[in-house]
């Protein structure tokens, strides 16, 4: 089975905090994503990597920067935590192959909450 | 750029009934997938059911299908004989199938939450 892991359920920082997210796959997937959920607004995709060392800006990708040094590690960081990032945090994975469905396989999400 | 709509942030059903889930989208590509993504409370999202837009046969997974309309722009996701497992987060979800580098991303709607009713 595809494993996705987080490295924390839940999380509370202070306002100004540098927050590090940390997200690992272990299928050899190409691609990674850090998502963002919200009640009412469903899942807004923050950033992706589509290989290591390569990322692309997703739609809020304000307040947030990302880290591919490994293929199995993707990180999301937040530079100086706000009150309005106060929110679950998913990360996701999926093979590279543009023939095919793609299916994104989850992590169980971190629910980060900034004071 | 494309978005998804549901339409109904809530739903309930009772055990054993079915209840069908809208989705609606908005495109100008004619090659795209279309998935339905379950959250259970405290658990991970996990894939539901999935569909390719040239595929006029409309998907189905045991008890889930889908109504795929694609003039109408519409994938709805019925669930039969529901059982109180079925209670979770919706979420319906459009990926195109442009060939490019960034075409594995997803598009979310807003989720409904489905409650399964004893």
């Amino acid at each position: 089975d595809v494993k996705v892991t987080q490295s924390s359920r839940y999380l509370v920082k202070r306002t100004g905090e540098k927050v590090f997210l940390e997200c690992v796959q272990d299928m050899d997937h190409e691609n990674m994503f850090w998502y963002r959920q919200d009640p009412g607004l469903g899942l807004r995709l923050i950033y992706f990597s589509y290989d290591v060392k390569m990322k692309e800006k997703g739609d809020i990708p304000e307040g947030y920067s990302v880290s591919r040094e490994k293929k199995e590690r993707f990180s999301l960081i937040l530079e100086s935590a706000s009150t309005n990032q106060t929110s679950m945090y998913l990360c996701a994975s999926s093979f590279y192959d543009l023939t095919s469905y793609n299916e994104q396989f989850f992590g169980p999400g971190t629910r980060l909450t900034v004071l | 750029a494309q978005t998804v709509t549901q339409s109904q942030p809530e739903m309930s059903v009772q055990e054993a009934e079915t209840v069908t889930l809208s989705c609606t989208y908005d495109t100008s590509e004619s090659d795209y997938y279309l998935f339905w993504y379950k959250q259970p409370p405290s658990r991970q999202m996990i894939l539901v059911i999935r569909q390719e837009a040239y595929k006029q046969q409309n998907a189905t997974e045991n008890r889930f299908s889908v109504n795929f309309q694609k003039a109408a722009k519409s994938f709805s996701l019925k669930i039969s004989d529901s059982q109180l497992g079925d209670a979770a987060m919706y979420f319906c979800a459009y990926r195109s199938g442009v060939l490019e580098t960034s075409g594995s991303r997803l598009t979310f709607g807003e989720g409904t939450q489905l409650t399964v009713n004893p």
